[in-house]
C-alpha cells in the first residue's frame, strides 16, 4: 500500500532558527518524493524533489531533503527560518509505474517574530 | 519551470446554476491532467485523471455527471460544476503532467455557491 505521514500537522518556529518538517512514506515501488509549499488561496509550488538521483536534495528558498530509504523518510529542512516561510507544506509521493500523487495531509509552518 | 494556468481564480455562482473551471499548460503539452478539491486546511483530494482525447477517470465517490470533466487538447481540461449546490463551495486545483514525474500546479479556484 502506498501512503505518506507528515508526523506533525503544526510547526511552529521563531524566525532565524531551524525548521524541521517530517514525512515517512510507505511505497511498494520505487518512488519519487516531492515537497510542495502552498500559501493561503494559492496553488502548490514545487520546494524539491526526489527521483532516485542523489539522496540529498536541494531545492528553493534555502530548503533541502534527505531521502533516506531505510528510514523510509524524506524530512524537510531549512537553516534558518524566514517570516516568508509561514504557509502549508505538502509531502508527496509518486509511486514507481503509477500517475497519480499521493499526497501528506500537510503540515502548517508558522512562523514568529 | 513549466507553467499552468487556472481560471476563474475565484467565482461565485447562484445554487442552481454551472461553473466551468478552465486549466491550461501554457508551454508544455499535457498528456495528462488532474483536478483535485481541497477543504478548509485539508490536503488534496484527487476527484479524477484525464487524458487527452479520453474519457476522464473519475476516483470512488466523485459523481462524473456532476463534475463534468473535458480534456479536448494537449493543453486544456475543464472542469464544469453542474447544478452547483452550496455544499460544492471549495478550492478545486488542476494539475498537468507531460508523463514524466513532475506535475505542475494552476493557482486554483476558489468555488463558493450561495
Amino acid at each position: 500500500a502506498q501512503s505518506v505521514t507528515q508526523l506533525d500537522s503544526h510547526v511552529s518556529v521563531s524566525e532565524g532558527t531551524p525548521v524541521l518538517l517530517r514525512c515517512n512514506y510507505s511505497s511498494s515501488y520505487s518512488p519519487s518524493l516531492f515537497w510542495y509549499v502552498q500559501h493561503p488561496n494559492k496553488g502548490l509550488q514545487l520546494l524539491l524533489k526526489y527521483t532516485s538521483a542523489a539522496t540529498l536534495v536541494k531545492g528553493i528558498n534555502g530548503f533541502e531533503a534527505e531521502f533516506k530509504k531505510s528510514e523510509t523518510s524524506f524530512h524537510l529542512t531549512k537553516p534558518s527560518a524566514h517570516m516568508s516561510d509561514a504557509a502549508e507544506y505538502f509531502c508527496v509521493v509518486l509511486p514507481g509505474g503509477y500517475n497519480k500523487l499521493i499526497f501528506g495531509a500537510g503540515t502548517r509552518l508558522a512562523v514568529h517574530p | 519551470g513549466a507553467v499552468v494556468s487556472q481560471h476563474p481564480s475565484r467565482v461565485i455562482c447562484k445554487s442552481g446554476t454551472s461553473v466551468k473551471i478552465e486549466c491550461r499548460s501554457l508551454d508544455f503539452q499535457a498528456t495528462t491532467m488532474f483536478w483535485y478539491r481541497q477543504f478548509p486546511k485539508q490536503s488534496l483530494m484527487l476527484m479524477a485523471t484525464s487524458n487527452e482525447g479520453s474519457k476522464a477517470t473519475y476516483e470512488q465517490g466523485v459523481e462524473k455527471d456532476k463534475f463534468l470533466i473535458n480534456h479536448a487538447s494537449l493543453t486544456l481540461s475543464t472542469l464544469t460544476v453542474t447544478s452547483a449546490h452550496p455544499e460544492d463551495s471549495s478550492f478545486y486545483i488542476c494539475s498537468a503532467s507531460q508523463g514524466g514525474t513532475e506535475a505542475f500546479f494552476g493557482q486554483g479556484t476558489r468555488l463558493t455557491v450561495v
